[in-house]
C-alpha cells in the first residue's frame, strides 16, 4: 500500500527552539516535497528534493532547511523556530521529476509559542 | 510565472445540489491540470488530472474538462453528498517541465448539509 508518513503529527515548541519534522515514503519515489498550509494561502512550496542530497528551494525557503540522506526519507529543519512558522506542514512525493502526480502525507501541525 | 485562480473561500450547498468550482489558469506552456481534494485532518489527495485540450477527467462523480481556449478546468458534480465536504484545490504542472513543481490555487472549502 503506497504511503507517505509524517512524524510527529502534532508538535508544540517555544520560539527559538529547533524543530525537526520527518517524512517517509515506501514507494521508492525519487522526488519529495515540503509544503506549509495556512488559512487563505493554500499550499506553499518550501523545498523540493530530486533525490538523495539533491535539494532545491521552493517558493518560501527562508527559515527552513532540509536533509535527504536516504531516498525514502526527507527531513525539514527549523533552526530557532519563530512564531510565524506556526502552520500545518505537508510532505509529498512523486515517482520522478517528470511524473507530476504528488502523493501527500497526513501533515504535521506545528505550534510555535 | 504560472498561476491558478479558483473560486475563493467557501461554497455552502445542500445535499443533491449541483456543484461548480471555477478554476482558471495562466501558464506559458501546455500544462497538466489537476484537482486535489483534502478531507479534514488529512493531506490532499489526487481526485483526477487532464493533460490535453478537451480531455475530461473524472472520479467519484466529479468531473472537469480541460479547455485551453478559456484556460479553464472547472470542477462539477451533479448531486453533492454530505461526504463531499472538503477543501478542493486546482493545480497545474508545467508540461514536460523538469522541476516537478505543482502550482496550486488557494483552495475552495465545500460544505454540504444534509
Amino acid at each position: 500500500d503506497m504511503k507517505v508518513t509524517q512524524m510527529p503529527r502534532y508538535l508544540i515548541k517555544r520560539m527559538g527552539e529547533n524543530v525537526l519534522l520527518e517524512c517517509g515514503q515506501d514507494m521508492s519515489h525519487e522526488t519529495m516535497y515540503w509544503y506549509r498550509q495556512d488559512p487563505g494561502l493554500g499550499l506553499q512550496l518550501i523545498y523540493i528534493s530530486y533525490d538523495v542530497d539533491s535539494n532545491s528551494e521552493g517558493d518560501i525557503p527562508k527559515g527552513y532547511r532540509v536533509s535527504r540522506k536516504k531516498r525514502e526519507h526527507f527531513s525539514l529543519i527549523l533552526d530557532s523556530a519563530k512564531t510565524n512558522q506556526t502552520s500545518v506542514y505537508f510532505c509529498a512525493s512523486s515517482l520522478s521529476v517528470n511524473q507530476d502526480t504528488q502523493y501527500f502525507g497526513p501533515g504535521t501541525r506545528l505550534l510555535v509559542l | 510565472g504560472d498561476s491558478v485562480t479558483q473560486t475563493e473561500g467557501q461554497v455552502a450547498l445542500s445535499e443533491e445540489d449541483f456543484l461548480t468550482i471555477h478554476c482558471n489558469y495562466s501558464a506559458s506552456g501546455y500544462p497538466t491540470l489537476f484537482w486535489y481534494v483534502q478531507y479534514p485532518g488529512e493531506g490532499p489527495q489526487l481526485l483526477f488530472r487532464a493533460s490535453r485540450d478537451k480531455e475530461k477527467g473524472s472520479s467519484r462523480g466529479f468531473e472537469a474538462t480541460y479547455d485551453k481556449g478559456t484556460t479553464s478546468f472547472h470542477l462539477r458534480k451533479a448531486s453533492v453528498q454530505e461526504s463531499d465536504s472538503a477543501v478542493y484545490y486546482c493545480a497545474l504542472s508545467e508540461s514536460g517541465g523538469s522541476n516537478a513543481k505543482l502550482t496550486f490555487g488557494k483552495g475552495t472549502k465545500l460544505s454540504v448539509k444534509s
